[in-house]
């Protein structure tokens, strides 16, 4: 299993301009999430999903958007991008409601 | 919502020596505190997690202990070695609501030779 897949890994924005961050799991796991981690802080989720078709706002989604098509796949779309949100994105999956969280390996954005 | 403050935010001991971080939470319907490590450059990865019906639990060199009634609980890190240099946070979440994680600021521990 080559688990949570994150690309890209890393990209540089212009303000204004749009991107997807994608992410791929293939534990067939029902929940998966985006966090951003600033420097210095813990993680923030962004969205989240309960399953294909299904997905809610987490602490921070202002300036994102996602869409779950399908159980394998949650990509994160950036509109009008902003240097507020650059960032390290971290798309995560699990298994059940409360457990064990399985993090990609992260998209460093810079938006300049 | 949930708010987990974590300290210390800078950890510095000895090998051989023990570390303790700990966490406190602000909504006493959270049920479920995992702790992850992170390393330089890596995802975060689940080291020990526990639930609010156990008052500890143990993992080798890791313990993680609960006081439901203060609303804090603390990761203990025993005969310390560099590989446990990282950051480490910790996090909570309410039953019921799909896992959304409450994360603490981290916190960076070095282990000095």
């Amino acid at each position: 299993n080559a688990g949570v897949t994150q690309t890209p890994k890393f990209r540089i924005l212009k303000i204004g301009q749009s991107m997807t961050l994608q992410c791929a799991q293939d534990m067939n796991h029902n929940y998966m999430y985006w966090y951003r981690q600033d420097p210095g802080m813990g993680l923030k989720l962004i969205y989240y999903s309960v399953g294909a078709g299904i997905t809610d706002k987490g602490e921070v989604p202002n300036g994102y958007n996602v869409s779950r098509s399908t159980t394998e796949d949650f990509p994160l779309r950036l509109e009008l991008a902003a240097p507020s949100q650059t960032s390290v994105y971290f798309c995560a999956s699990s298994y059940t409601q409360q457990g064990e969280a399985f993090f990609g390996q992260g998209t460093r954005l810079t938006v300049v | 919502g949930e708010n987990v403050e974590q300290h210390p935010s800078t950890l510095s001991v000895q090998e051989g020596d023990s570390a303790v971080i700990k966490c406190t939470y602000s909504d006493s319907a959270s049920n479920y505190f995992p702790w992850y490590k992170q390393e330089l450059g890596k995802r975060p990865q689940l080291i020990i997690d526990i639930r609010s019906n156990v008052g500890e639990k143990k993992d080798q060199r890791i313990a993680v202990t609960l006081n439901k009634t203060a609303k804090h609980f603390s990761l203990h890190i025993t005969e310390t070695q560099p590989e446990d240099s990282a950051v480490y946070f910790c996090a909570a979440s309410l039953a019921g609501t799909a896992s959304k994680l409450t994360f603490g600021t981290g916190t960076r521990l070095q282990v000095t030779l």
